[in-house]
């Protein structure tokens, strides 16, 4: 149980270009999902966190308007990082927390490689 | 808001010896501390974690300890095996459980 999948797990796209990536909890509803970004070598670093329904609460220098994060469901939130640039490659991972049991727990999708060219 | 510092940052070790990775945190108020591992390319593993009401907790060959007075606590990992080779993370949370604060890793390397 308690598995998160990401959509897609790699993408390669244009500098200017806006890309959608998937975060779906499979087998359990999600209250919360979280974004991180992860740059090569570093640790996780938290963009967001997502509430289904509400906005997005974005972590201080990660700007809003370029990382639109939406979580329409209890099972599925998307991040859609706006004109890319080269600089926004990374690896891309949510995690989501169950809606019920009152865990603290954070259950990780797999990633997603963005290269920006 | 919360900072966690995490040491060494790297740790070679031969095989059959025992790995510690320590981490110090800022908030008082955190109460839930996770361990994670996570492979080359691949997603963060839950590997242990620990509530504020607990100072230790051992799974196996895993254990972690905490003490809520210094604001530290540690991954203690026994009899290593080369598959142990990975980075770990240790992480925090503060009220309710929210958002994880994770520290920089540590790139353990088993040698046979």
């Amino acid at each position: 149980g308690a598995v998160v999948s990401q959509h897609p797990s790699w993408v390669i796209c244009k500098s200017g270009t806006s890309v959608k990536i998937e975060c779906r909890s499979l087998d359990f509803q999600a209250t919360t999902m979280f974004w991180y970004r992860q740059f090569p070598k570093q640790s996780l670093m938290l963009m967001a966190t997502s509430n289904e329904g509400s906005k997005a609460t974005y972590e201080q220098g990660v700007e809003k308007d370029k990382f639109l994060i939406n979580h329409a469901s209890l099972t599925l939130s998307t991040l859609t990082v706006t004109s890319a640039h080269p600089e926004d490659s990374s690896f891309y991972i949510c995690s989501a927390r169950a809606a019920t049991g009152g865990g603290y727990e954070q259950y990780f999708g797999p990633g997603t490689r963005l290269t920006v060219t | 808001g919360e900072n966690v510092e995490q040491h060494p940052s790297t740790l070679s070790v031969q095989e059959g010896d025992s790995a510690v990775i320590k981490c110090t945190y800022s908030d008082s108020a955190s109460n839930y501390f996770p361990w994670y591992k996570q492979e080359l390319g691949k997603r963060p593993q839950l590997i242990i974690d620990i509530r504020s009401n607990v100072g230790e907790k051992k799974d196996q060959r895993i254990a972690v300890t905490l003490n809520k007075t210094a604001k530290h606590f540690s991954l203690h990992i026994t009899e290593t095996q080369p598959e142990d080779s990975a980075v770990y993370f240790c992480a925090a949370a503060g009220a309710a459980g929210n958002k994880l604060t994770f520290g920089g890793g540590t790139r353990v390397l088993v040698k046979p």
